[in-house]
């Protein structure tokens, strides 16, 4: 079946410093992939996307490539801000079928001043 | 801003009593989802729908039930609440086809006494 496995937290760092959350999936076909941003008490929001392989999504300073080869789509931010604390979900859509949204289980991300 | 509105965003009730939780969307989206949070941030997909009449049972199994007459509103209702149904629901919308974002609304934070 699909299957999106990330990094789990929570992962805590001070501010300024380089961020990285491991994401790969186990999918039939080519998905597209995708990374959600959910801050406290809110629901999730999109913060990037790559629908192909070596696409590179990017929003905010967050990027995330489409590596097929490694079956992975990494998200990482050179210098992360306070306001970046939130729980960031990988996730994929299967380019065929009912296209449901199969999530990870989420990664809670916390920024020290 | 994403138009997907939940209300209410938090309710107590006591056991037994009849809940109904609501969704609704502005931006003409065929497609509707809701999904349950659990305290460790897991999502899981209750029900979705591709439409009016159209309603279709998640990956995890619910008490809860669903209905679609209109396509912009997608109320979610648990005809007798218990304590094991305290969670987090979340409402969320996309136009047809793959790689298509979901919009997701604000949440409604369920307790059951």
């Amino acid at each position: 079946g699909n299957s999106v496995t990330q990094m789990e937290g929570p992962v805590t760092l001070s501010e300024e410093a380089f961020l990285t959350i491991n994401c790969t999936y186990t999918a039939t076909g080519y998905p597209s992939l995708f990374w959600y941003v959910q801050y406290p008490g809110e629901g999730l929001q999109l913060l990037l996307k790559a629908t192909k392989a070596d696409d590179k999504g990017s929003n905010k300073g967050f990027e995330a490539t489409y590596r097929k080869e490694t079956t992975s789509f990494h998200l990482e931010k050179g210098s992360v801000q306070v306001s970046d604390s939130a729980v960031y979900f990988c996730a994929l859509d299967l380019n065929f079928g009912n296209e449901k949204l199969t999530f990870g289980t989420g990664t809670r991300l916390t920024i020290i001043p | 801003e994403a138009d997907i509105y939940q209300t209410p965003r938090y309710l107590v009730i006591g056991t037994g009593k009849k809940i109904t939780l609501e969704c609704s969307q502005t931006m003409g989206h065929d497609k509707m989802y809701w999904y349950q949070q659990d305290p460790g941030m897991e999502l899981h997909l209750i029900h979705y729908s591709y439409g009016v009449n159209s309603t279709e049972k998640g990956d995890l199994s619910s008490e809860s039930t669903v209905s679609r007459i209109r396509t912009e509103h997608f109320p979610l209702t648990l005809e007798s609440a218990r304590p094991s149904h305290t969670s987090q629901y979340l409402c969320a919308s996309s136009e047809y086809g793959a790689g298509n974002e979901q919009f997701f609304g604000p949440g409604t934070r369920l307790t059951v006494l």
